[in-house]
């Protein structure tokens, strides 16, 4: 079975441009949520989206949007790219998104997109 | 604020010895607290815990929540390079209808042959 997949895998960036991210999901996982993982740092909670509906928002600005397709896969687009955006960004799914069992929301990693802004 | 902290942030041991990770919390409507080891970039599922005193173990891996004290530890026995990694706490905020991770920086572990 596939895994979590995400594209691209790499990509450099200029300031000031929009940069967009794509993942899918295990088969039969229904929520997704992004991370932004700086040099260092752990992952830090950007969306989740269970069922197409926002589910939680991190502190991240407006630039940062998202959406959820009927396919359960995601997107992730950054606007007006900063310096500071350059991370690893990853997916994560997961069954459910909140709700039922705690083994059900054990979330599942892609390999992530290293974005660089120059 | 909702906080993990975890420690040490990097250790260099020899294959063969035992180490010790820590994984101190402070967060609210505590769900659950995870272990993932990463090691290149996706993070690989470990373990989770949920109840305080049960033991969480795979192989030379093992797993103890102390809800009491608001900490975790996960012990490595008999080393080996490949488990050579970063290794990060997460713990569960049950909020509302979604549960938020919160991940510490994580412990960068270099097993030396």
């Amino acid at each position: 079975d596939a895994g979590v997949t995400q594209s691209p895998t790499h990509l450099i960036k200029t300031r000031g441009q929009h940069v967009t991210l794509r993942c899918s999901p295990i088969s039969g996982h229904k929520s997704v949520s992004w991370y932004q993982q700086v040099l260092g740092q752990g992952p830090q909670f950007i969306f989740q989206y269970y069922e197409k509906e926002e589910r939680g928002r991190g502190n991240f600005p407006d630039r940062f949007s998202a959406r959820q397709f009927p396919n359960y896969s995601s997107e992730l687009n950054v606007n007006a790219l900063l310096l500071g955006d350059s991370a690893l960004y990853l997916c994560a799914s997961s069954y459910q998104g909140g709700q039922g069992s705690s083994g059900a929301n054990v979330l599942t990693f892609g390999a992530g997109s290293r974005l660089t802004v120059l | 604020e909702d906080k993990v902290v975890q420690s040490p942030l990097s250790l260099v041991v020899h294959e063969g010895d035992t180490v010790t990770l820590n994984c101190s919390y402070e967060v609210t409507n505590f769900r659950s607290l995870l272990w993932y080891k990463q090691e290149k970039k996706a993070p690989t599922f470990l373990f989770m815990l949920t109840s305080s005193g049960i033991e969480k173990k795979s192989g030379r891996l093992s797993s103890i929540l102390d809800k009491k004290e608001l900490f975790s530890i996960l012990n490595i026995t008999a080393t080996q390079t490949g488990d050579s990694a970063v290794y990060l706490c997460a713990v569960i905020h049950r909020r509302y209808n979604f549960n938020k991770f919160y991940f510490g920086s994580g412990t960068k572990l270099n097993v030396k042959p």
